[in-house]
């Protein structure tokens, strides 16, 4: 079945470092991608929307020169965490829609996440 | 503006008992409702999903859920869980499948004790 493709999916960084998500859509192609962040044992808060080609669309609240994200390609979708921090630590899972054959609606299919310690 | 409202942070039962794990949305227009699971350490795996046609709908690994758009909710059930239905449960739901994100509630923890 179709498969979202994240990586790394762990990392560890000092805290001033630039670190970078990929996500990628295998064997389909998505012409947006959406970023979560999940604290631990919390729910998931919509970051941004990527959109393959024109600039992202972040949420109210999240600071968008700290969180980069490029959407290079139509199975490619990068989130680069800028001078991280401890609070930046996080979950960070990606996901893109895919067609349900069935109905024509399309189904959030999710990567397996990113777990980020700043030190 | 989409909500979800999941009443139960944690939800305690013993192995081959039946559960529910409860969902409440608001929304003003009509929805596409979703549950995913997740295990530790993972990203979220689908369990089922209703986005038209009949309003009871099944999924993977002997869940169903059933859609009640007079009571807006679409509670999750299992008539017999496993040890290994442990897990963090959500309920999502959207507008619009093509354009917009899920919004998701706050998430159920199932414990499933032997």
């Amino acid at each position: 079945g179709a498969v979202v493709s994240q990586h790394p999916s762990w990392v560890i960084c000092k805290s001033g470092t630039s670190v970078k998500i990929e996500c990628r859509s295998l064997d389909f192609q998505a012409t947006t991608m959406f970023w979560y962040r999940q604290f631990p044992k919390q729910s998931l808060m919509l970051m941004a929307t990527s959109n393959e080609g024109s600039k992202a669309t972040y949420e109210q609240g999240v600071e968008k020169d700290k969180f980069l994200i490029n959407h290079a390609s139509l199975t490619l979708s990068t989130l680069t965490v800028t001078s991280a921090h401890p609070e930046d630590s996080s979950f960070y899972i990606c996901s893109a829609p895919l067609r349900d054959r069935e109905s024509g609606a399309n189904v959030l299919t999710f990567g397996a996440g990113s777990r980020l310690t700043v030190l | 503006a989409q909500s979800v409202t999941q009443l139960d942070s944690q939800v305690p039962v013993f192995e081959e008992a039946p559960v529910e794990l409860r969902c409440n949305y608001s929304s003003s227009v009509s929805v596409y409702l979703f549950w995913y699971v997740q295990y530790p350490n993972q990203g979220l795996q689908l369990l089922l999903k209703y986005l038209s046609g009949s309003t009871l709908v099944k999924g993977i690994n002997g869940f169903e859920a059933e859609f009640n758009k007079s009571q807006t909710s679409f509670h999750l059930r299992k008539p017999s869980v496993h040890i290994s239905d442990t897990a963090e449960y959500f309920c999502a739901v959207t507008s619009d499948t093509g354009r917009r994100a899920l919004t998701f509630g706050s998430g159920t923890r199932l414990q499933v004790q032997p």
